[in-house]
């Protein structure tokens, strides 16, 4: 069963605040991203990546930093958080030599005061 | 560029009964792949089925399957024998094959509330 991590689960931070999303998969994918959700606008794509060093962009990547460290890590930067940054943020991983289908994280809710 | 467009926001049916979800979407690629996938109250989202763009079959799946009208672009999700845990958010997505880029679009979602 395909497995995607996310830490932390729920975080709370100030504007100007400093945030790391991680994110783990061990599907042996390639492909990882990241999206965010709000009511709304559904799920928007910030950043993505097809590998170890790799990183490309997304629809909404403004303020968003990124950094793909392996294959399995994933990892999303907020290093001047703002309110308009308060999502609940998915991690997914995809094997697009498959079936091009995303495997899902559990999400991680941020709030940014 | 990609678009993926779901037009009802929210749908009620009654327990047992066939439900259909509508999706359009925009492209210039010739190739594309069209996804459903779930997102339960507990925010998990979980892939549903998916229909290849040059499959001429309505891809099926136990008691979902797709009404695939290519020159409408148009994919529609049945789901048939409704039950009260199929209630959630369901969203399409797209992924075009030819291009540089190798993202998912999404539409905003279709809530499905399922009475019994």
């Amino acid at each position: 069963e395909a497995a995607v991590t996310q830490s932390p689960r729920n975080k709370v931070t100030v504007t100007g605040g400093n945030v790391t999303l991680s994110c783990r998969q061990t599907n042996s994918h390639n492909y990882m991203y990241w999206y965010r959700q709000d009511t709304g606008h559904g799920l928007r794509l910030i950043h993505y990546s097809y590998g170890a060093g790799n990183l490309q962009i997304g629809d909404v990547p403004d303020g968003y930093k990124a950094t793909r460290t392996t294959q399995e890590d994933f990892f999303l930067l907020l290093e001047l958080a703002s309110p308009s940054q308060t999502s609940l943020y998915f991690c997914a991983s995809s094997d697009l030599a498959n079936t091009g289908q995303l495997y899902f994280g559990e999400g991680s809710k941020l709030t940014v005061l | 560029a990609q678009k993926v467009t779901q037009t009802q926001t929210s749908i009620s049916v009654m327990e047992k009964t066939t439900v259909t979800m509508d999706c359009v979407y925009e492209t210039q690629d010739s190739s594309y792949f069209l996804f459903w996938y779930k997102q339960t109250a507990s925010g998990e989202i979980v892939f549903l089925i998916r229909q290849d763009s040059y499959k001429k079959e309505n891809a099926t799946v136990g008691h979902y399957s797709l009404n695939f009208q290519k020159p409408k672009s148009s994919i529609g999700l049945i789901i048939t024998a409704t039950q009260i845990e199929d209630s959630a958010v369901y969203f399409c997505a797209m992924r075009e094959v030819a291009g540089n880029t190798r993202k998912l679009i999404f539409g905003l979602g279709t809530t499905l509330q399922v009475q019994p």
